[in-house]
């Protein structure tokens, strides 16, 4: 079955600082690729999604990029703020979404 | 617009002890996920439906049953606690399908001695 890799497990950054999360995936027919941010106490939020047949997604200071031929993903913030810190999730879908096991990423004021 | 509830937030169970956890939407979504949240493991899939009336097996469904009577509501049953379900429990839906956006309750928080 599939299996989505993300890395790393803890990210800390200095606000203003650029972010990157990377994801790998293994089933070649995943054709959905989400990113869910989740705040202390609270259920996942979809931030940004991409799908198989785009290469680069950009929505604001967040943006994705998909390499289908390595099967990997990346999640990129840029101009961090104390408000990004939060655990991130990808995942990779195709008729299930399967997640990746989270990266918690913390800004430093 | 609720989007999706969970009942209860938290509950504490004894070993062998039965429960069941209600997700409910107002989105009018026909998918419906179960899913436990554990330190370092990400979400992993219990249980999810294609629609009213139907169940499906994820992930990691041993332990549990489920329900989905009506389109709105979908029931996570644990018909004899153990440790090892001690979780945080999220529910999910979307539309048209798992491809899709999904939205996601606030979870409930189990505890098993």
């Amino acid at each position: 079955g599939e299996n989505v890799e993300q890395h790393p497990s803890t990210l800390s950054v200095q606000e203003g600082d650029s972010a990157v999360i990377k994801c790998t995936y293994s089933d070649s027919a995943s054709n959905y690729f989400p990113w869910y941010k989740q705040e202390l106490g609270k259920g996942p939020q979809l931030i940004i999604d991409i799908r198989s047949n785009v290469g680069e997604k950009k929505d604001q200071r967040i943006a994705v990029t998909l390499n289908k031929t390595a099967k990997h993903f990346s999640l990129h913030i840029t101009e961090t703020q104390p408000e990004d810190s939060a655990v991130y999730f990808c995942a990779a879908s195709n008729d299930k979404v399967i997640f990746g096991p989270g990266t918690s990423l913390s800004v430093i004021p | 617009n609720a989007g999706v509830t969970q009942t209860p937030k938290f509950r504490v169970l004894k070993t062998g002890q039965s429960m069941t956890l209600l997700c409910a939407q107002d989105m009018n979504h026909e998918y419906m996920y179960w899913y436990r949240q554990d330190p370092g493991m990400g979400l992993r899939l219990i249980h999810y439906s294609v629609g009213e009336g139907t169940t499906a097996k994820g992930e990691v469904p041993d332990g549990y049953n489920v329900s989905r009577l009506k389109k709105q509501n979908f029931l996570l049953g644990l018909e004899s606690a153990a440790p090892s379900q001690t979780s945080v429990y999220f529910c999910a839906s979307s539309y048209p399908g798992p491809s899709y956006e999904q939205y996601f309750g606030p979870g409930t928080r189990l505890t098993v001695t």
